[in-house]
């Protein structure tokens, strides 16, 4: 059982470039998102999905882009990459509300020189 | 607006003490309490939840943590720490009570543990 599956695990941009971190999860959930991670500032939600073709803001989108074409898939778009935008990324998934756990990929360290 | 604190950037306790790593949290509603930790490199593990009933949760690698209503609190203890529990600790909270938003987890900025042998 893969989990959730975060690609590439490091990656250095030049400002202005775009990308994609690409997210997959084994385990049929509804309800994905993806958090940045900053030092001092814990984790930070950027977008999220509640189902294939149905996507929303979280506290930090600005500068980023998802979709959610299938349950499996919730790439994360940088569409002109920014300094700021440096940092850790994490995909997460969940079955659904309520109490579930939230499962988180091994994180994406990208550098915008 | 459901937030969390993690009063304490670092804590250093020396192996075979107990530990405890601290937690409040503020909700309009219910909330669902999380813990997870991070090694070096890693991503997020999940150790325990609180979700309603016993105050005291009791998760994985020996670590427990207990819900305190009337003080918002779900700090994080463990009797006796090893040098392996050495990880950042993020606590989190969900507002169940609140729609759609609930899905969203609101984290902590995290705790530094260390356990010096």
């Amino acid at each position: 059982n893969a989990g959730v599956t975060q690609t590439p695990k490091f990656q250095v941009l030049k400002t202005g470039q775009s990308m994609t971190l690409q997210c997959a999860q084994d385990m049929n959930h509804e309800y994905m998102s993806w958090y940045r991670q900053d030092p001092g500032m814990g984790l930070r939600l950027i977008h999220y999905s509640v189902g294939a073709g149905i996507t929303d803001q979280g506290e930090v989108p600005n500068g980023y882009n998802v979709s959610r074409s299938t349950t499996e898939d919730f790439p994360l778009r940088l569409l002109s990459a920014a300094p700021s935008q440096t940092s850790v990324y994490f995909c997460a998934s969940t079955p659904g509300l309520s109490g579930n756990t939230i499962y988180f990929g091994e994180g994406s360290w990208l550098t915008v020189v | 607006a459901q937030s969390v604190a993690q009063p304490e950037d670092q804590v250093n306790v020396a192996e075979g003490n107990p530990l405890t790593v601290k937690c409040t949290y503020s909700v309009s509603g219910n909330p669902y309490l999380f813990w997870y930790v991070q090694y070096p490199n890693r991503g997020l593990q999940f150790l325990l939840k609180y979700i309603t009933g016993d105050n005291l949760v009791k998760g994985s690698y020996g670590f427990e943590a207990e819900f305190n209503k009337s003080q918002t609190s779900f700090h994080l203890k463990k009797p006796s720490a090893l040098v392996s529990d050495s990880a950042l600790y993020f606590c989190a909270v969900r507002d169940w009570g609140s729609g759609a938003g609930s899905y969203q987890l609101t984290f902590g900025k995290g705790t530094k543990l260390s356990v010096i042998p």
